[in-house]
């Protein structure tokens, strides 16, 4: 248990639905972000906030909009993704944004997504 | 551009020692991290490393050269327990996180 959670673990969808991740994280952290894991590919940083506010949009497709409606909760909402989003997202938080030292990254389980 | 070199997979026998290598290219370095992911997981904090030299913790010790932009994540005693995938992360001039591919680590009785 690392103190971040993320529902669903599991989703399958088709390419047009509409639905939402969503992320809560108890450590008290200002920091969250959403990553995307593609087997044997790095983890890809898609959208970081500190304080509630998006500070980073890695040139993200707007089929995937966050929303942070406070420091403790994060959502990403899908709209007409295509096949190749199917990936594990995961969330993630730390305590500062820009922490030195052993502020590092907090991660939830992830959502396996399988967009068909 | 930045980059994170790691094995994509190991193969080592229960009980025995295995070094996993990370070699990295990125502007700045403000300090080089490991979490531990298995299957279906979250990825775990494991080591952080910001100077030189080896940082011992139980089983698990990390070492860092900046000189040479290389770490390695050394296992001892191998259990069937540390079959998992193994993430080098380092953080760069601008306090980003930028991740390796991992190495799937696959343990043998």
């Amino acid at each position: 248990e690392t103190g971040v959670t993320q529902t669903p673990r599991h989703l399958v969808m088709g390419m047009t639905n509409k639905k939402s991740l969503k992320c809560e994280q108890h450590l008290g952290h200002n920091a969250m972000y959403w990553y995307k894991q593609s087997a044997k590919k790095p983890l890809e940083l898609m959208f970081v906030y500190n304080f509630k506010e998006q500070t980073e949009n890695n040139s993200v497709p707007s089929r995937f909009s966050p929303e942070c409606p406070n420091s403790s909760h994060l959502f990403l909402h899908l709209h007409t993704l295509q096949p190749e989003d199917s990936a594990l997202y995961l969330c993630a938080s730390s305590q500062e944004l820009a922490g030195g030292g052993t502020d590092t990254q907090y991660f939830g389980p992830g959502t396996r997504l399988t967009v068909l | 551009g930045q980059n994170i070199d790691q094995p994509t997979e190991m193969t080592a026998t229960e009980g025995a020692i295995v070094q996993i290598n990370c070699t990295y290219q990125t502007s700045g370095f403000n300090g080089l991290f490991w979490y531990q992911q298995h299957a279906g997981e979250a990825p775990t904090f494991l080591s952080y490393n910001v100077l030189d030299g080896l940082e011992e913790k139980g089983r698990f010790s990390s070492f860092l050269s900046r000189s040479k932009g290389y770490s390695y994540l050394l296992l001892k005693e191998l259990q069937m327990k540390d079959s998992a995938s193994y993430l080098c992360a380092v953080r760069d001039s601008n306090y980003q996180l930028i991740w390796g591919a991992g190495t799937k680590l696959i343990i043998k009785p």
